[in-house]
This record gives C-alpha cells, sequence and structure tokens, in this order.
C-alpha cells in the first residue's frame, strides 16, 4: 500500500458526459501528479500540484482540470468525454518542493471507460 | 528533452532464469532513475532508485540495478525469476520533486 488513495476505482461513462477523479495524497507529501496510461500512449505525465499551485503542465486536453484543495487531496475533472480518453488514470504524491530525491509514490489508479 | 527508451517490448523467461532488463535515458541534468513495477490491474510500485552513491542499487523483491552514466543505462537484473515476477516494468527518469518521464515498459513473462 503506497498510501496514495484513488476513488473511484473504476468509472463507466458515456461519450459527451464529465466525471471527476479524487486523490488523497500520502501523509505530509505537498505534491501531487496526475498520470494517464493507455495502451498506445503508454504513462503521461498531465499535470503537477504543489500545495494548491499548479507547479508543472504535460499533455492535459483543455477539456480536462485539477485542482488542490487545502487539505491537500486533489481532484481530476474530464469532461466533453471521448471514447479515446478511456485510459487508468494514475495520481501520485511525493514530499515537500526543494528536497532533492523524492521518490513520487503512486495509487491504485481509477479505470475510465467511456462508451 | 527527457526521455527514457526500454527496447525490449516483451521478454519472456524460464522460472529460475537470470533476468535483465534495459533502459536507456536521456536528460540533461543529473539524472535520478527510478523503476517500477505494475502487476495486472495495479498500480505502480517502487522496486528501486538510484539518486547518487553507490553505482549498483538493490531494491525489493530481490531486484538490482546498475546506473551507468557514460552508456546512460540503468537495466534491471534479477538473478533468478519467480513465476510472481511476471508483470509490466518500467524505467524512469526525473530530477526527484518534478514529474517524472517514463518508457513504454516492458513485459515480462515467465514460462515453468
Amino acid at each position: 500500500d503506497s498510501g496514495v488513495t484513488q476513488t473511484p476505482k473504476h468509472l463507466i461513462t458515456a461519450t459527451g458526459q464529465r466525471v471527476t477523479l479524487r486523490c488523497s495524497p500520502r501523509s505530509g507529501d505537498l505534491s501531487v501528479y496526475w498520470y494517464q496510461q493507455s495502451l498506445d500512449q503508454g504513462l503521461q505525465f498531465l499535470i503537477q500540484y504543489y500545495n494548491g499551485e499548479e507547479r508543472a503542465k504535460g499533455n492535459i486536453l483543455e477539456r480536462f482540470s485539477a485542482q488542490q484543495f487545502p487539505d491537500l487531496h486533489s481532484e481530476l475533472n474530464l469532461s466533453s468525454l471521448e471514447l479515446g480518453d478511456s485510459a487508468l488514470y494514475f495520481c501520485a504524491s511525493s514530499a515537500e518542493q526543494g528536497r532533492s530525491g523524492n521518490t513520487i509514490y503512486f495509487g491504485e489508479g481509477s479505470w475510465l471507460t467511456v462508451v | 528533452a527527457q526521455s527514457v527508451t526500454q527496447p525490449d517490448i516483451h521478454i519472456t523467461v524460464s522460472e529460475g532464469a537470470s533476468l535483465e532488463l534495459r533502459c536507456n535515458y536521456s536528460y540533461g541534468a543529473t539524472p535520478y532513475l527510478f523503476w517500477y513495477v505494475q502487476s495486472p490491474g495495479q498500480g505502480l510500485q517502487l522496486l528501486l532508485k538510484y539518486f547518487s552513491g553507490d553505482t549498483l542499487v538493490q531494491g525489493i523483491k530481490g531486484f538490482e540495478a546498475e546506473f551507468k552514466r557514460s552508456q546512460s543505462s540503468f537495466n534491471l537484473r534479477k538473478p533468478s525469476v519467480h513465476w510472481s515476477d511476471a508483470a509490466e516494468y518500467f524505467c524512469a527518469v526525473g530530477s526527484g520533486n518534478t514529474p517524472l518521464v517514463f518508457g513504454k515498459g516492458t513485459r515480462l513473462s515467465v514460462i515453468a
């Protein structure tokens, strides 16, 4: 158990809909990362938050957004869903910024199927 | 730009045989290197990491990896593979508190 909690574990929804994925980082971790894993693209970094602020942005679509709340949990919002958004979405967390050698710990992921 | 190459998409080994999974990276600064394992339907579990110091690092489940700066490689090894090692293995590079860049992964199958 990495200590990173993601909900829901599985989600099936229709095209055009909107879903929210939730992540609770490990106790004490201030950084949260979102990754998308699909068969054709592999593991793609989407976005990073540190202590409530966006810190880095990767290959995140404009239809997707995220935020990190004061209690440090994070949510990834996916809207106007398309079939190609079906993937495993991982949340990960690491300790405070500025420390070198941080390890990034991953949750078990949220399986999203768009039908 | 940072990148990680795992040349082998799929490897099959016999139980009890030795294993080496290859990883080559491209990174502008001092790299921090990681190996993660993903069992079917599971998340990513950290096997081992290299930050500095001894270039041979030991991880969990009997795995080790060697950092070779001259070859930009960080290959994962295990002397004797068990059937439970069948999984997908990912090499990743980062700077320690920035997003990791992952390779495409190597799927390991273990046969009796």
